[in-house]
């Protein structure tokens, strides 16, 4: 599977857009692009994930450049209960297979009052 | 949506036993997966547990430290044997959704070695 590479950390202000990025220049044509988050104590919790097109969904929005070499989570309005470990991760389908994520390292997002 | 249900939520156990971490799943599933989270760290992959055969395990994980069972389709067991504070981390185990590309998560066992 591709690797990625986000920043360590990233702040945003409550009721604010939260924009995640995550770069995955080595993506293969087959490979989708998956975020998970985990908030402290709790397992990871899947968010959105997409292949080429844009894909928005009740949490969040999932933009992908035309090249897919990059990509960025939009948490559109940010509560306090978004603050969690965010994983962009990418690999084939989970229906391609029967292999488990890989998990990176994440962003640490704080939203702040 | 799979329903995970992860027993104990947390341990405190002595150094040299064992721990067995228990996983049921409200469905069937095929795979399901073992993940370790140490202090401060992200998830990494133990092993995948296939049910009526071997787990695969992952480098640097190995049967004899993290035996692992797979009886029937909505239930899997790790057990973590002769503990040390280094095994000292999260616990988790995932599987996939039968009809989606989502993976799910149980809630994690916190495992304290002293």
């Amino acid at each position: 599977d591709a690797k990625t590479t986000q920043p360590t950390s990233m702040d945003c202000a409550e009721g604010r857009a939260a924009n995640l990025p995550c770069n995955h220049s080595t993506i293969s044509g087959n490979e989708y692009v998956y975020w998970y988050r985990q908030i402290h104590s709790q397992g990871p919790q899947y968010i959105i994930h997409g292949l080429k097109n844009n894909e928005t969904n009740e949490m969040a929005s999932l933009i992908i450049t035309e090249d897919r070499k990059s990509s960025t989570l939009i948490l559109p309005h940010a509560t306090l209960r978004d603050t969690a470990v965010y994983y962009c991760i990418v690999r084939v389908g989970l229906n391609s297979g029967n292999t488990p994520l890989v998990f990176g390292k994440g962003t640490r997002l704080s939203v702040i009052a | 949506s799979a329903v995970i249900s992860q027993k104990p939520s947390r341990d405190i156990c002595q150094r040299g036993t064992s721990l067995t971490i228990q996983c049921q799943v409200d469905s069937q599933v095929t795979m399901m997966f073992w993940y370790r989270q140490q202090p401060g760290q992200s998830l990494t992959l133990i092993a995948t547990a296939n049910q009526g055969s071997e787990a695969t395990y992952e480098s640097g994980f190995v049967i004899d430290k993290f035996p692992i069972s797979r009886p029937n389709l909505t239930f899997s067991t790790l057990t973590v044997s002769n503990m040390s504070p280094e095994d000292s981390s999260i616990y988790l185990c995932s599987v996939k959704g039968t009809v989606n590309e989502k993976l799910f998560f149980g809630s994690g066992t916190q495992l304290s070695v002293l």
